[in-house]
């Protein structure tokens, strides 16, 4: 059974600090992705890596991929209140006989104060 | 309609009624899924559908009855639930492509139930 190790669980800064969630396995993925979820909403995809050492960013978000696709890292520059949410990270099952399964973290909440 | 949507959004019943959850997704995928989200865990994958063939039941009670009539449309059956079932219930949808390998799901806005 493959586990995704997400940490913090919970996250309460400041407007304007920088923050990094982590999400880590034992287990070796095709790709991994992040998604950020609202209250009463479902999860809303942010990005997917995909190479081995991948790095990507989105406006203040940066994400990677670790070097043997086992963990990922989001780190959030000068966060805003409107980042405030319920981050996830999901990774595709490596070995191809999953049929598009999702292994998800437990998440991590994030709330930005003002 | 874009993306992926779930009727209906709010769903109180009690322990004897039935009902059903409806998912629509209008990106042409071929696979879709149902996932729990209680408070305080991990999403729970329920059931996954490819090509409109269920292929994989988490050991989910029978009192949850998926149907998959085509790859845009997929049920949830409900009948004698427990109030431990009461969560928000998601639906997604991928390309799942060669080897069963697909990147990315995308989620409905999820259907909050209480079971009273």
């Amino acid at each position: 059974t493959q586990l995704l190790e997400q940490s913090p669980q919970f996250l309460s800064i400041q407007e304007g600090e920088n923050l990094t969630v982590y999400c880590n396995s034992s287990s070796v993925f095709s790709s991994l992705q992040w998604y950020r979820q609202e209250p009463g909403e479902g999860p809303v995809l942010l990005v997917t890596v995909v190479t081995g050492g991948e790095v990507k960013k989105l406006k203040r978000l940066t994400f990677q991929f670790g070097d043997a696709r086992k963990d990922s890292s989001l780190h959030i520059t000068a966060a805003q209140p409107g980042d405030t949410g319920l981050y996830l990270c999901a990774g595709a099952d490596a070995g191809g006989t999953s049929y598009g399964k999702l292994t998800f973290g437990q998440g991590t909440i994030l709330t930005v104060h003002p | 309609e874009t993306g992926v949507t779930q009727t209906p959004r709010h769903l109180v019943m009690g322990m004897t009624n039935k009902k059903s959850l409806k998912c629509e997704q209008h990106l042409g995928h071929n696979a879709m899924y149902w996932y729990k989200q209680s408070a305080k865990k991990p999403l729970e994958l329920m059931f996954v559908y490819n090509f409109k063939e269920q292929t994989e039941n988490n050991s989910v009670p029978s009192r949850f009855s998926p149907e998959c009539p085509n790859s845009s449309h997929l049920f949830l059956h409900l009948h004698t639930l427990q109030p431990e079932d009461s969560a928000l219930y998601l639906c997604a949808s991928s390309q799942v492509g060669f080897r069963g390998i697909s990147y990315e799901q995308y989620f409905g806005p999820g259907t909050r139930l209480t079971v009273t």
